[in-house]
């Protein structure tokens, strides 16, 4: 297996500030790594993939200068909500990509649940 | 239509019983095929990954992959209540590493 940490694993923030969420891969390196919205009973939603040394990709319809993404190292991206609102309440989960011989898959953080007051 | 099409449930289930859950899928060129569980306000965890038709198996899970179908099936057998989860499928496509979800599918196993 693989292992993803994220941090903070909630934060309550006011309307108008900015909030930045950490992921990192743990014991293996990840070029890409993905971040993911999810609203109640629903499945994840993509958002952007995050490029180790390059610019993210966003998601049709995701403001890029609200979500500012940041994929500095092989085992850290961070997800900027900027001038947060109430609408941006929600649980982010990063994930990231792990390429072993045939296998390429996906492994997920534990999320972090935003509340924006 | 939805790329990924997966039954939300719920499904309950008494303790020891076989769970069984499927996805199906349009899209031909999905060559990656996983399911993951999903606690309550917890991220995803991969829990079964297969890259081609046929069975899999790792300990009371088996998964099952039926390209010329579309169709993928997991099998949870001796059900706990720790096996009270969403269950995901997802698959990708061979140089896309993007990850097409089905809805998850709620699971209560009762004691």
């Amino acid at each position: 297996g693989a292992v993803v940490s994220q941090h903070p694993s909630w934060v309550i923030c006011k309307s108008g500030t900015s909030v930045k969420i950490e992921c990192r891969s743990l014991d293996f390196q990840a070029t890409t790594m993905f971040w993911y919205r999810q609203f109640p009973k629903q499945s994840l939603m993509l958002m952007a993939t995050s490029n180790e040394g390059s610019k993210a990709t966003y998601e049709q319809g995701v403001e890029k200068d609200k979500f500012l993404i940041n994929h500095a190292s092989l085992t850290l991206s961070t997800l900027t909500v900027t001038s947060a609102h109430p609408e941006d309440s929600s649980f982010y989960i990063c994930s990231a990509r792990k390429i072993a011989g045939p296998a390429d898959t996906q492994y997920f953080g534990p999320g972090t649940r935003l509340t924006v007051l | 239509q939805k790329e990924v099409e997966q039954d939300p449930g719920p499904l309950s289930v008494p303790e020891g019983a076989i769970v069984s859950l499927n996805c199906t899928y349009s899209n031909s060129a999905f060559q990656y095929f996983m399911w993951y569980r999903q606690y309550s306000r917890k991220g995803p965890e991969l829990l079964m990954y297969t890259y081609s038709s046929g069975n899999k198996e790792d300990g009371r899970f088996t998964a099952q992959v039926d390209k010329s179908s579309k169709y993928i099936s997991l099998f949870i057998r001796d059900s706990q209540p720790s096996d009270s989860a969403t269950y995901l499928c997802a698959m990708s496509a061979r140089n896309d590493y993007k990850l097409s979800f089905g809805a998850g599918t709620t699971v209560t196993v009762r004691a």
